[in-house]
C-alpha cells in the first residue's frame, strides 16, 4: 500500500503567516490527492481535491499544489479560523484510502 | 442538501460488538461509495473500508479483516458498520464518508467506548 508521509507534524504561526504543509507520498500517485481540515469535535472538511481543486465555498487563500510524490498545501495569510488540523488523502489504485499523519496548526 | 446522519453514541464492554448506521440524503445513494474511518482521541485518521452501495462489495483494511462487516440497506438510504470483539482500543470516533475519488461528504461521527 502506499504511505503517505505529512509534515510538519505540528507548527505555530501567526495571523496573517504563510503556512506550508507538505504530504509526501511512498510512490507516485498521480492527481489523486486531497486536503482536509479538521477542528476539534468535528469531521473532516475537504478543502482541496485533484490535488489542486479547491473545494465550493473554500476560501482562496487555501490553494494546493504538487505532482507525482510530492505535495503541497499553502495558506496565503492565515486566519483565526483556520487553526486547526489538517489532513492529506490519497486515493490513487482506491481502494484503500490512506491518510496522513495530520499537522495541526496553532497559534503564535 | 446532501448530508450522512450516524447514529448516537455507544458504550460497550469489552469483547462485545457495536453496530454504527449512516443514513444518506439529498443526493442517490447507489450512487457513490461509501466508506468507514476512525479516529481515537488525539490521533489521525484510520481507513477502515469500503462499500459499494450499488453492488453491494466491500472491502476492509487488513487491521479489521474478521472482526468488521459493512452492509447497506438500499431501500432505506442506509449503511452500517459492524465490529465484533472490542477490546478499549477500538474506542474513537467513527465517521462514514461519501467517496467519488476522495471524500467530500462526513457524516458528523459516532462516538463509540469500549470500557468494563
Amino acid at each position: 500500500d502506499i504511505q503517505m508521509t505529512q509534515s510538519p507534524s505540528s507548527l505555530s504561526a501567526a495571523v496573517g503567516d504563510r503556512v506550508t504543509i507538505t504530504c509526501r507520498a511512498s510512490q507516485g500517485i498521480r492527481d489523486a490527492l486531497a486536503w482536509y481540515q479538521q477542528k476539534p469535535g468535528k469531521a473532516p472538511k475537504r478543502l482541496i481535491y485533484g490535488v489542486s481543486t479547491l473545494q465550493s465555498g473554500v476560501p482562496s487563500r487555501f490553494s494546493g499544489s504538487g505532482s507525482g510524490t510530492e505535495f503541497t498545501l499553502t495558506i496565503s495569510s492565515l486566519q483565526p479560523e483556520d487553526f486547526a488540523t489538517y489532513y492529506c488523502l490519497q486515493h490513487n489504485n482506491y481502494p484503500p484510502l490512506t491518510f496522513g499523519g495530520g499537522t495541526k496548526v496553532e497559534i503564535k | 442538501q446532501v448530508q450522512l446522519v450516524q447514529s448516537g453514541a455507544e458504550v460497550r464492554m469489552p469483547g462485545a460488538s457495536v453496530k454504527v448506521s449512516c443514513k444518506a440524503s439529498g443526493y442517490t445513494f447507489t450512487s457513490y461509495d461509501i466508506n468507514w474511518v476512525r479516529q481515537a482521541t488525539g490521533q489521525g485518521l484510520e481507513w477502515m473500508g469500503w462499500m459499494n452501495t450499488n453492488s453491494g462489495n466491500r472491502g476492509y483494511a487488513q487491521k479489521f479483516q474478521g472482526r468488521i462487516t459493512m452492509t447497506r440497506n438500499t431501500s432505506i438510504s442506509t449503511a452500517y458498520m459492524e465490529l465484533y470483539s472490542l477490546r478499549s482500543e477500538d474506542t474513537a470516533m467513527y465517521y462514514c464518508a461519501r467517496v467519488w475519488g476522495s471524500a467530500d461528504v462526513w457524516g458528523q461521527g459516532t462516538s463509540v467506548t469500549v470500557s468494563s
